[in-house]
């Protein structure tokens, strides 16, 4: 069974940095590219990242291109977002999510974790 | 960036009716378009992908099809379970993937 745990979340000041883990099992981690997704409160789904299975591309949505960095460690069976320069509008809960085709990046995405809570606020 | 627009924003709806969910992308994203279901304080749950084959486990009573650029979600008798917010999102010009801002369907 697929299991996606999402951890890191926390309350941070406005400007500061935070690193998001996200642990996956009951699936071969290293075929699949991994995603993260992000909901305000209230708000729809909006999507952030993406990094291959073999790490050796990432993509960004615009609004955290520069400011979030998306990494993997296959032999830990984890993909991370380091997040900088927090603003106020990073406040939301973030999920990451599995590509649902192996080797294949334009896929949607079939499982998701429970999401961590980031809260930006002074 | 491909802009998907789901309508209507609300859908309200009696138990056994059948619910018709739209999707429109601002650009054709051929077949290439998903649909999730959201329940309140769950995580998104993966139901259509390539527009029209149900995910894993999902009851035969959603259907999913369209190309290009309109879509549609079917959901052929409600049950209880069903109320939620459904999106749609289309991975076919990316990045970004992009998602609609959601249909939700409640009980009349």
């Amino acid at each position: 069974e697929v299991h996606l745990v999402e951890s890191g979340g926390v309350v941070v000041q406005p400007g500061g940095s935070l690193r998001l883990s996200c642990a996956a099992s009951g699936f071969t981690f290293d075929d699949y590219a991994m995603h993260w997704v992000r909901q305000a409160p209230g708000k729809g789904l909006e999507w952030l990242s993406v990094i291959t299975w073999d790490a050796g591309s990432t993509y960004y949505t615009d609004s955290v291109k520069g400011r979030f960095t998306v990494s993997r460690d296959n032999s830990k069976n984890s993909v991370y977002l380091q997040m900088n320069s927090l603003r106020d509008e990073d406040t939301a809960l973030y999920y990451c999510a599995k590509g649902a085709a192996s080797f294949i990046v334009a896929a949607g995405l079939d499982y998701w974790g429970q999401g961590t809570l980031v809260t930006v606020s002074s | 960036e491909i802009v998907m627009t789901q309508s209507p924003a609300t859908l309200s709806m009696s138990p056994g009716e059948r619910a018709t969910l739209s999707c429109r992308a601002s650009q054709g994203v051929g077949s290439n378009l998903a649909w999730y279901q959201q329940k309140p304080g769950q995580a998104p749950r993966l139901l259509m992908y390539h527009a029209s084959t149900r995910a894993t486990g999902i009851p035969a009573r959603f259907s999913g099809s369209g190309s290009g650029t309109e879509f549609t979600l079917t959901i052929s008798s409600l049950q209880s379970e069903d109320f939620a917010v459904y999106y749609c999102q289309q991975y076919n010009n990316w990045p970004p993937w992009t998602f609609g801002q959601g249909t939700k369907v409640e009980i009349k």
